[in-house]
């Protein structure tokens, strides 16, 4: 099956700081969503992002299909950033299931 | 709220008894799916509904009994369940067409 490679799988930063994660995947791929999972265990959907490249507030994704990466852009960093972040990927339009990496645990201090 | 509701958010059980997680969703959207979140382990996709037929059982213990009487509502039911059962089970939707899944908040389990 496809394989779903996340880095790194740890990140610790100081407010205000920037950091770029990576979801590296084995097979194309027709949707690639960003997650981040709160303290709490919540899932929230950052990004629906295929291919190209989105922006919403501090955050930004890209996505090169055609390379099998996608990118998470976290800029001015804020301690409500902290949790796991979610790469996870669907190999086509129908119920195909969603496949995800083993995340990326980012704790953001003061 | 996303648009799908888990409930509860919280349940603790012993291995004798029988529970139901119930999830709805009222997005609009024809599948459901259950999955697992264990400790440092990645989500595990347990089961899949597609306009209310099950499409997919991933090897799941029979101990764990999925149901979808309708496109809104997915329960998981549960008995004799293990105390490596306990994990995060999370419900999500999704429609063919649209853009991707949405997760509710989750039923943090613990089996005693």
């Amino acid at each position: 099956g496809i394989q779903v490679e996340q880095s790194p799988p740890d990140l610790i930063l100081q407010e205000g700081a920037n950091s770029t994660l990576r979801c590296n995947f084995s097979d194309s791929v027709n949707n690639l969503q960003w997650f981040h999972q709160n303290p709490w265990g919540q899932l929230i959907n950052l990004f629906y992002i295929p291919s190209g490249t989105k922006q919403n507030g501090r955050l930004s994704a890209t996505t090169v299909a055609t390379e099998r990466y996608s990118l998470l852009y976290i800029s001015s960093s804020q301690t409500t950033d902290s949790g796991v972040y979610f790469c996870a990927v669907r190999r086509s339009y129908n119920t195909d299931k969603l496949i995800f990496g083993t995340g990326t645990r980012l704790q953001v201090f003061p | 709220e996303t648009g799908v509701t888990q409930t509860p958010r919280h349940l603790v059980m012993g291995m004798t008894n029988k529970k139901s997680l119930k999830c709805e969703q009222h997005l609009g959207h024809n599948a459901m799916y259950w999955y697992k979140q264990s400790a440092k382990k990645p989500l595990e996709l347990m089961f899949v509904y597609s306009l209310e037929e099950r499409v997919e059982n991933n090897s799941v213990p029979s101990r764990f009994s999925p149901e979808c009487p309708n496109s809104s509502h997915l329960f998981l039911h549960l008995h004799t369940l293990q105390p490596e059962d306990s994990a995060l089970y999370l419900c999500a939707s999704s429609h063919d067409t649209a853009r991707g899944y949405t997760f509710g908040s989750g039923t943090r389990l613990t089996v005693v």
